[in-house]
């Protein structure tokens, strides 16, 4: 079953412009990451934030967590035409096992040149 | 370079046939996953294993089997049994530690033909 849901389904920004991705999860979690797939490949791990933590940053990339409301955002700031991929966050849920992720289905941005 | 190899890239079944795909990591990470993507859709997971000689069924391991021999490999079979094969799969492994977050391969496109 899917814990965590994208928000939007996609996103098309010209470059320069920030984009932000909303990620909603419905049970109490250890942790969430974010990860970026382009087309055909793998993903790769972005970022992680802790329950614990309310925000996080990484170069262009600042991610919240507001575990009240049981969501999570992704900005990411200065957008490039090759940060163009399906961006997908991951949860970590409290009381599952501790090496299993769950994922959402993403949200595929498109960064126009 | 430490990473994790998935092959082939690309695979074509015959209906009624049994395929495996390959996933050798050498980050001497425990746990390995394998994760199924269909068109659009998040990643949903399929087996995973936390220790040689173990594994467990994640939420789609029908039609699917694992072996965990070596902490190196964890290799798929997709059976007969499974009626809608065509997918991307992909593997990845963990340290154990989920706040590493995962290393994912760069997946298997099977098709049936």
């Amino acid at each position: 079953s899917q814990q965590g849901e994208e928000d939007p389904q996609a996103l098309s920004i010209q470059e320069g412009e920030n984009a932000t991705m909303n990620c909603s999860y419905k049970t109490s979690i250890n942790n969430l990451q974010w990860y970026r797939q382009n087309s055909g490949r793998g993903l790769v791990h972005l970022i992680l934030i802790r329950s614990n933590e309310r925000e996080k940053h990484s170069g262009r990339l600042r991610v919240t967590l507001d575990t009240s409301k049981k969501s999570s955002s992704l900005l990411i700031t200065a957008s490039r035409a090759a940060d163009t991929a399906s961006y997908f966050c991951a949860t970590d849920i409290i009381g599952g096992s501790n090496y299993k992720l769950t994922f959402g289905k993403g949200t595929l941005l498109t960064v126009n040149p | 370079d430490g990473g994790i190899t998935q092959s082939p890239k690309y695979l074509f079944r015959k209906e009624g046939q049994n395929v495996t795909l390959s996933c050798e990591q050498n980050l001497n990470h425990d746990a390995m996953y394998w994760y199924r993507q269909d068109p659009g859709q998040g990643l949903r997971l399929i087996y995973y294993s936390q220790i040689v000689n173990d594994f467990q069924k994640g939420d789609i391991a029908e039609g699917y089997s694992v072996s965990r021999e070596k902490k190196e490999s964890f290799p798929l079979t997709v059976t007969s049994a499974q009626k809608n094969p065509t997918a991307f799969y992909l593997c990845a492994s963990s340290g154990g530690r989920i706040s590493y977050g995962y290393t994912f391969g760069s997946g298997t496109r099977l098709t049936v033909v």
